[in-house]
């Protein structure tokens, strides 16, 4: 049983550009939440996608955007790459939005913006 | 607005002895507490999870307690192994509490155990 995959794992982009990521739950989860952690920081919340739509959102600006598709995969947009956005962008999937549900994360993607 | 603080201190153990994380809250209290372990380089992984009607849960040589009183959980490793050396989240909900996988994390705390 697959658990939550990542790609890519290590991207270097310069300021202004853009970046896609992708991300693809573990079986049977339908939930998928993006989380980015800096060196040293807990990871911190993105947004989460259910069913297609945005459901949930953290203080993000509007260049972070994200999609999930039909079979529940997901993909993290970031526009107008600055240096702070490098960090390290975690996916993690759940089983619908429920309480208390644990995350499983991916392994992430390393993106460093020079 | 929610914050979370965890030992900012790495902890350094021996081998065998019981490890102790705290992780301290601001305002409301969370339906429940998530505990993660994170690798370098590697995704969280979950621990454990404590609602706020209970006290204490266990898990092998994991405990986790709950006061909503103090604002404060602890996280014991009994017994501890070199490979327990890791960085430890704790993390809570955030209302709306029907809305699972957002999550508040702390800034983790790096524990080393030594032979």
């Amino acid at each position: 049983d697959a658990g939550v995959t990542q790609s890519p794992t290590h991207l270097i982009k310069t300021r202004g550009q853009q970046v896609t990521l992708r991300c693809s739950p573990k079986s049977g989860h339908d939930t998928v939440s993006w989380y980015q952690q800096a060196l040293g920081q807990g990871p911190q919340f993105i947004f989460q996608y259910y069913e297609e739509e945005e459901r949930q959102r953290g203080n993000f600006p509007d260049r972070f955007s994200g999609h999930q598709f039909p079979n529940y995969s997901s993909e993290l947009n970031v526009n107008a790459l600055l240096l702070g956005d490098s960090a390290l962008y975690l996916c993690a999937s759940s089983l619908a939005p429920t309480l208390g549900g644990e995350l499983f994360f991916g392994e992430g993607s390393r993106l460093t913006v020079l | 607005s929610q914050k979370i603080e965890q030992n900012s201190e790495a902890l350094n153990i021996q081998e065998g002895k019981t490890a102790t994380l705290t992780c301290n809250y601001t305002n409301y209290s969370p339906a429940y507490l998530q505990w993660y372990r994170q690798d370098p380089g590697r995704g969280p992984v979950f621990l454990l999870l404590i609602r706020e009607n209970e006290k204490e849960k266990r898990k092998e040589r994991l405990k986790v307690t709950f006061d909503t009183t103090l604002k404060q959980s602890l996280f014991h490793i009994t017994a501890s192994q070199p490979a327990d050396s890791a960085t430890y989240l704790c993390a809570l909900d955030i209302p709306p509490y029907n809305q699972g996988g957002k999550l508040i994390f702390g800034q983790g705390t790096e524990l080393s155990v030594k032979p």
